[in-house]
């Protein structure tokens, strides 16, 4: 079975603009998550979508949203772009069932200048 | 203030030392997870705990879940280089599809 996979690996982008980017979960799985991960806050929980819809919220922005595809795939979307934004952004997919196994992506690094 | 404590932060050791990380919370999770991440790379699942008191081995790493489902440890035995990486605990909070992640402990090993 292939991995959850992440679009774009890397990207920059300037402060104010917006990015959108893009996660496709394991194959049958139908929970996405997604994380922020910094040095100074480490993973950081954004949100989870379940058959489409956002079942979970972290705390942060309204700036920070997502969507959840008929065929599980996740977008994460961040308006306005702040330098505090700079972050490893990691999606994270699993099958519902005993344990909380989660299978993460490789991450895409946002830097914001 | 993280809903789970890792300790310690920072570990430095010599190939072939044993090592014990914790992960601690005041919290009762359903289930418990272990990671382990290398730069620039997702965490990769190392193991899932479930029932409080669990005890779980791969090859020479040990996992234990507290009896109280709040807390737990991971003990590696004869430390190797390529065991080198930031290993994370992350809890599911009690029946709230909700995951919290500790700060990490960043390990190395020295050849």
């Amino acid at each position: 079975k292939a991995g959850v996979t992440q679009t774009p690996r890397y990207l920059i982008k300037t402060r104010g603009q917006q990015v959108t980017l893009s996660c496709s979960p394991i194959s049958g799985h139908r929970s996405v998550s997604w994380y922020q991960q910094t040095p100074g806050q480490g993973l950081q929980f954004l949100f989870e979508y379940f058959s489409e819809t956002q079942r979970n919220k972290g705390n942060f922005p309204g700036r920070f949203s997502g969507r959840q595809f008929s065929n599980s795939r996740s977008e994460m979307n961040v308006s306005t772009l702040e330098l505090g934004d700079s972050a490893l952004y990691l999606c994270a997919s699993r099958f519902e069932g005993v344990g909380y196994e989660q299978y993460f992506g490789p991450g895409t690094r946002l830097t914001v200048t | 203030t993280q809903l789970l404590e890792q300790s310690p932060q920072f570990l430095s050791i010599q190939e072939g030392e044993n090592l014990t990380v914790y992960c601690n919370s005041s919290s009762v999770f359903s289930s418990l997870q272990w990671y382990r991440q290398e730069p620039g790379e997702g965490p990769v699942l190392l193991v899932t705990v479930v029932t409080g008191g669990e005890v779980k081995k791969l090859k020479r790493l040990t996992f234990q879940f507290g009896d109280a489902r709040k807390d737990s440890s991971l003990h590696i035995t004869a430390a190797q280089p390529g065991d080198t990486g930031l290993y994370l605990c992350a809890g599911e909070i009690s029946n709230n599809n909700d995951m919290r992640f500790g700060a990490g402990t960043r390990l190395t090993v020295k050849p």
